[in-house]
């Protein structure tokens, strides 16, 4: 069966970096691709990203551009969300999501990872 | 950038017809979907491509649009329905999805 597994919640100071991975099974991963959306605590869902693991190729938020960088492994099928000079009101659940094609519905998403941002 | 505007809440008894709106100007121009979260879980895709199911989904949950506005339609609804509700688009403009605000459903 699909599944998304992310990695386990961090705890970080303001202006460091965090690094998040979501390892995908039961498909065939360069077939897919995977975004990252975002969950601030009480809010609502804000897409950051997306990349096509066959290729590598990202197309990220304007919001986050620059800050953020998504890459892939295709050896372990794990993509990976990089979110650099984190702030404060970057503390949100982040997910990994895939789609079929980039502008068809999210058919699985992981179980989301937390990412604290404090000092 | 484009807007996708829910209402924050709804409110339905047991049994009753529950009905989540989302506005966007031409909405109709694009597919909508619709995905449910309850508390501490992942989004979970109810409607897409305005109308469908996936499978597993029960047929008490159905979407339409008119003008600038598209509809999740929730019928006979349980406890179990209660969570928050949002809607999605793909902005080509910009070419990536838009979420609306999302709407909580309380189940009376």
């Amino acid at each position: 069966q699909v599944q998304l597994m992310q990695s386990g919640a961090e705890v970080k100071k303001p202006g460091a970096s965090v690094k998040v991975s979501c390892r995908t099974s039961g498909y065939t991963f360069t077939s897919y691709y995977i975004h990252w959306v975002r969950q601030a605590p009480g809010q609502g869902l804000e897409w950051m990203g997306m990349i096509y693991p066959s290729s590598g190729t990202t197309n990220y938020a304007q919001t986050f551009q620059g800050r953020v960088t998504m890459t892939r492994d295709t050896s372990t099928s794990t993509v990976f969300m990089e979110l650099s000079s984190l702030r404060y009101e970057d503390t949100a659940v982040y997910y990994c999501a895939r789609t079929v094609e980039r502008a068809t519905p999210i058919d699985y998403w992981g179980q989301g990872t937390l990412v604290t941002v404090s000092s | 950038s484009y807007v996708l505007t829910q209402p924050p809440s709804v409110s339905v008894a047991p049994g009753q017809t529950a009905r989540i709106t989302c506005g966007g100007n031409n909405i109709g121009r694009n597919s909508v979907h619709w995905y449910q979260q309850k508390p501490g879980q992942a989004p979970v895709l109810v409607v897409y491509d305005d109308s469908d199911r996936p499978s597993g989904i029960p047929e008490r949950f159905s979407g339409s649009h008119s003008g600038n506005t598209a509809t999740l339609t929730i019928s006979r609804v349980e406890a179990g329905d209660e969570a928050d509700y949002y809607c999605q688009v793909w902005e080509t403009t910009s070419d990536h999805p838009v979420f609306g605000g999302g709407t909580e459903l309380t189940v009376l």
